[in-house]
């Protein structure tokens, strides 16, 4: 079965600029979380969706969107990008809410210049 | 508000020999306690979780933490490790019935196996 899938493996992008990550959960997984993971620290929760509606987000600023598609795959959208959005970004999908089995893609990293 | 420390940046090991990581929580509430693993390039993976009940846990890849309450730790154990293991470990805690939304974790503990 296939896992958390991620794309782009890597990006480049110029302050100010948008960008967009994308995510495909585990087959039958109808909840997506986001996590920022700036090296050296521990991954910082952004959003998560379950059901095409937004269900928890964490401490960021609106630059920062997100949404799920009737197949349950997910986008994070980050506009004017700063050089502190430089980081590892990762997807994790669940059954529900409150199902603390994530599974993990392997992350995006974005380098923004 | 909780936190997670994790005094342990790097834990260099030899191969075959135990190893504890430490992890200390603050919370004003009851938690829920996990560890993750991050092999290089890829994701994080749970190795166990601990909820409710039995305050030893035992997780994947011969792992187990004991849920220390008193002294508010968390700590995880590997009787004998192996080069396999090389990765980065995190703990992570949350608040009973928030699903993800409070998950916060450490800054994690680079474990080195030394052939």
């Amino acid at each position: 079965d296939a896992g958390v899938t991620q794309s782009p493996t890597h990006l480049i992008k110029t302050r100010g600029q948008q960008v967009t990550l994308r995510c495909s959960p585990i087959s039958g997984h109808k909840s997506v979380s986001w996590y920022q993971q700036v090296l050296g620290q521990g991954p910082q929760f952004i959003f998560q969706y379950y059901e095409k509606e937004e269900r928890g987000r964490g401490n960021f600023p609106d630059r920062f969107s997100a949404r799920q598609f009737p197949n349950y795959s997910s986008e994070l959208n980050v506009n004017a990008l700063l050089l502190g959005d430089s980081a590892l970004y990762l997807c994790a999908s669940s059954l529900g809410t409150l199902d603390y089995e994530q599974y993990f893609g392997p992350g995006t990293r974005l380098t923004v210049t | 508000a909780q936190s997670v420390t994790q005094l342990d940046s790097q834990v260099p090991v030899f191969e075959e020999a135990p190893v504890e990581l430490r992890c200390n929580y603050s919370s004003s509430v009851s938690v829920y306690l996990f560890w993750y693993v991050q092999y290089p390039n890829q994701g994080l993976q749970l190795l166990l979780k601990y909820l409710s009940g039995s305050t030893l846990v035992k997780g994947i890849n011969g792992f187990e933490a004991e849920f220390n309450k008193s002294q508010t730790s968390f700590h995880l154990r590997k009787p004998s490790v192996h080069i396999s293991d090389t990765a980065e470990y995190f703990c992570a805690v949350s608040p009973p019935n928030f699903g993800n939304e409070k998950l916060t974790f450490g800054t994690g503990t680079r474990l080195t196996i030394i052939p």
